[in-house]
């Protein structure tokens, strides 16, 4: 089945620095991913849909010069926490889309669990 | 926006009551799926229902998808342990079918 890995799975970084999410569809290709966020005990709010070539499209409240974005090839895209501060501490997750017949299918990642001290 | 409103927002049960748990929008999805999500994971889709009046099982587990494709219901029988966790409905659709989710629905099965 299609499977989709995101690295780092836990990260602590220093206020002000910047941290970068993977995000890989190993076995089939995505030209479409998705990057959701999530606080404890909430769902999943979905921050911006990375298209493979061009540019991503943030949904609304969402910092587009804070999370950039980069979907360079279509098994990978990459979110970029620039300048981290404690309140982007968070539970970052992306989610890959792939054509199945005439519907799409969605796989996650496993997450990433980002605390900045 | 489309929203989707889950409800109830938080569930403690006994081991071998039922539940069901409501997802509810004003927008019409072309699918809509529901996820169970652990502590510290990615979620784990249970089930897409893609057609209005539509009732798929699995196991013990009953998922409705309204005849407006507008709500959707996921019913437990007999919950166990095991069935703790997040569960939550998304739904697909607009121009990009990108993947909106519910609110979450937080259950715990007390043995």
């Amino acid at each position: 089945g299609a499977v989709v890995s995101q690295h780092p799975s836990r990260v602590i970084c220093k206020s002000g620095t910047s941290v970068k999410i993977e995000c890989r569809s190993l076995d089939f290709q995505a030209t479409t991913m998705f990057w959701y966020r999530q606080f404890p005990k909430q769902s999943l709010m979905l921050m911006a849909t990375s298209n493979e070539g061009s540019k991503a499209t943030y949904e609304q409240g969402v910092e587009k010069d804070k999370f950039l974005i980069n979907h360079a090839s279509l098994t990978l895209s990459t979110l970029t926490v620039t300048s981290a501060h404690p309140e982007d501490s968070s539970f970052y997750i992306c989610s890959a889309r792939a054509q199945r017949g005439l519907r799409f299918g969605y796989t996650f990642g496993s997450g990433t669990r980002l605390t900045v001290v | 926006t489309q929203l989707l409103e889950q409800s109830p927002q938080f569930l403690s049960i006994q081991e071998g009551e039922n539940l069901t748990v409501y997802c509810n929008s004003s927008s019409v999805f072309s699918s809509l799926q529901w996820y169970r999500q652990e502590p510290g994971e990615g979620p784990v889709l249970l089930v897409t229902v893609v057609t209005g009046g539509e009732v798929k099982k699995l196991k013990r587990l009953t998922f409705q998808f309204g005849d407006a494709r507008k709500d959707s219901s996921l019913h437990i029988t007999a919950a166990q342990p095991g069935d703790t966790g997040l569960y939550l409905c998304a739904g697909a659709g607009g121009a990009t079918n990108k993947l909106i989710f519910g609110t979450g629905t937080l259950l715990a099965v007390q043995p």
